[in-house]
């Protein structure tokens, strides 16, 4: 079954400690992003990768980092430099600039 | 900066209508525009692609039109259901670096 998943589903934290959320697609794509979507509101692009060991800043990428080891694996971490981290987090793949495919998210609160 | 704007922001209509939804961007010099659904607590699902140099894809119900000279796009739905009941969001891909800038969605209710 082909796809991208995103774990955990809710995760919760204390202000000032670093978390990292996990995506993982099977698709065989090159390029993978991370978005993030406040209530009621569009996705805001946080990081993207088009290739293995290649990434780059997004619109609002400033207290998250990232890393793509693997073709298949582009973690977030969120760390404590994020003002305002609690968000809905949205990972996702593509081939090239061809249509993206999204995994299910994750719900981080930050307490 | 690319900016997208979906309105209205809220749509209600009862089944069986047929609907339209409205998608408008800044900068014409776009690679692609791609339609989605967002049901409540969920990830995206791709409804619709549409190139830059296409005019309109269509699937099943679903039928998505593309007009570059006026930044603008329609999703229009067809003999529309609840189950149709979801947010619909609209995403322009850049031509250099291939990011997306997406609207904020409209939230569509098909009452029975």
């Amino acid at each position: 079954d082909g796809g991208i998943t995103q774990s955990p589903k809710y995760l919760f934290r204390k202000e000032g400690q670093n978390v990292t959320l996990s995506c993982e697609q099977n698709l065989n794509h090159d390029a993978m992003y991370w978005y993030r979507q406040d209530p009621g509101q569009g996705l805001r692009l946080i990081y993207y990768s088009q290739i293995v060991n290649d990434f780059q800043k997004g619109d609002i990428a400033e207290g998250y980092s990232v890393s793509r080891e693997k073709k298949e694996s582009f973690p977030l971490t969120v760390t404590s430099a994020q003002k305002n981290p609690t968000a809905f987090y949205l990972c996702a793949s593509s081939t090239g600039f061809s249509e993206q495919y999204f995994g299910p998210g994750t719900r981080l609160t930050v307490t | 900066k690319q900016e997208v704007t979906q309105i209205p922001a809220a749509l209600s209509v009862p089944e069986g209508e047929n609907l339209v939804l409205n998608c408008s961007f800044t900068d014409s010099a776009i690679y692609n525009l791609q339609w989605f659904r967002q049901d409540p607590g969920k990830g995206l699902t791709s409804l619709l692609l549409i190139q830059s140099s296409q005019r309109e894809q269509t699937s099943g119900r679903l039928n998505a039109s593309l007009d570059k000279s006026s930044g603008r796009s329609t999703l229009y739905i067809a003999a529309s259901q609840p189950g149709d009941s979801a947010t619909y969001l609209c995403a322009v891909r850049d031509t250099n670096a291939g990011k997306s800038t997406f609207g904020d969605g409209t939230t569509l209710t098909v009452k029975p």
